[in-house]
């Protein structure tokens, strides 16, 4: 399955709202996740089964979608916010990512 | 608090195998999925194979014979071995833990790995 993500890069400030999307070439159901990745950090998943936050994850951070197009909504940025940003589908194997959407401060 | 932690050598010649170990606290591996992802320069992420609670694993076809994951229950660790290396296996090497089987709940922080003559 691939997955397209877009955009690729993202430049907003503090407050805003953003939101990014995450097209698969077929139906993954609802099976699939988002990831945040901050130099020095590891890894963290923010939302999967499309929608589900994760323990820990603002509340501020959504997810919305199923089948072949999802998208993650950030609103109201904070500083913590800008980040790197991955989708995963996890319906079928070989598991798949996008190609990532970098978060920067405008 | 489950952590994980890749080590290994930074630096692999083309051809040889490049072998990488995660070692994991606060959870046994005994339980769970654990996986190794890997991110290119460029930032392209691929799932490389995981290694079941059972020791079974699975692995993406498009390493075909090239990979081994196995594990040491006693050292709660497990372990990636690529063979055949070219300088497209340049990349950094994460391990990490499944939440819901297929997704990635905890990660290490990642070691680069340099594939170079």
């Amino acid at each position: 399955v691939q997955m397209t993500q877009s955009p690729s890069y993202l430049a907003a400030s503090p407050g805003e709202s953003v939101s990014i999307s995450c097209k698969a070439s077929k139906s993954i159901s609802n099976n699939l996740a988002w990831y945040q990745e901050k130099p020095g950090k590891a890894n963290k998943l923010l939302i999967h089964s499309g929608s589900t936050l994760q323990s820990g994850t603002p509340s501020r951070f959504s997810g919305s979608g199923s089948g072949t197009d999802f998208t993650l909504t950030i609103r109201s940025l904070e500083s913590e916010d800008f980040a790197v940003y991955y989708c995963q589908q996890y319906n079928e194997y070989p598991l798949t990512f996008g190609s990532g959407t970098k978060l920067e401060i405008k | 608090e489950v952590q994980l932690q890749e080590s290994g050598p930074g630096l692999v010649k083309p051809s040889q195998s490049l072998s990488l170990t995660c070692s994991v606290t606060g959870y046994s591996i005994t339980s769970n999925y654990w996986g190794w992802i890997r991110k290119f320069p460029g930032n392209k992420m691929e799932w490389m194979g995981y290694i079941s609670y059972s020791g079974s694993t699975s692995y993406n076809p498009s390493l075909k014979s090239r990979i081994s994951i196995t594990r040491d229950t006693s050292k709660n660790q497990f372990f990636l071995q690529l063979n055949s290396v070219t300088t497209e296996d340049t990349a950094t090497y994460y391990c990490a833990r499944a939440g819901l089987p297929g997704s990635w709940r905890y990660w290490g922080q990642g070691v680069m790995v340099t594939v170079s003559s």
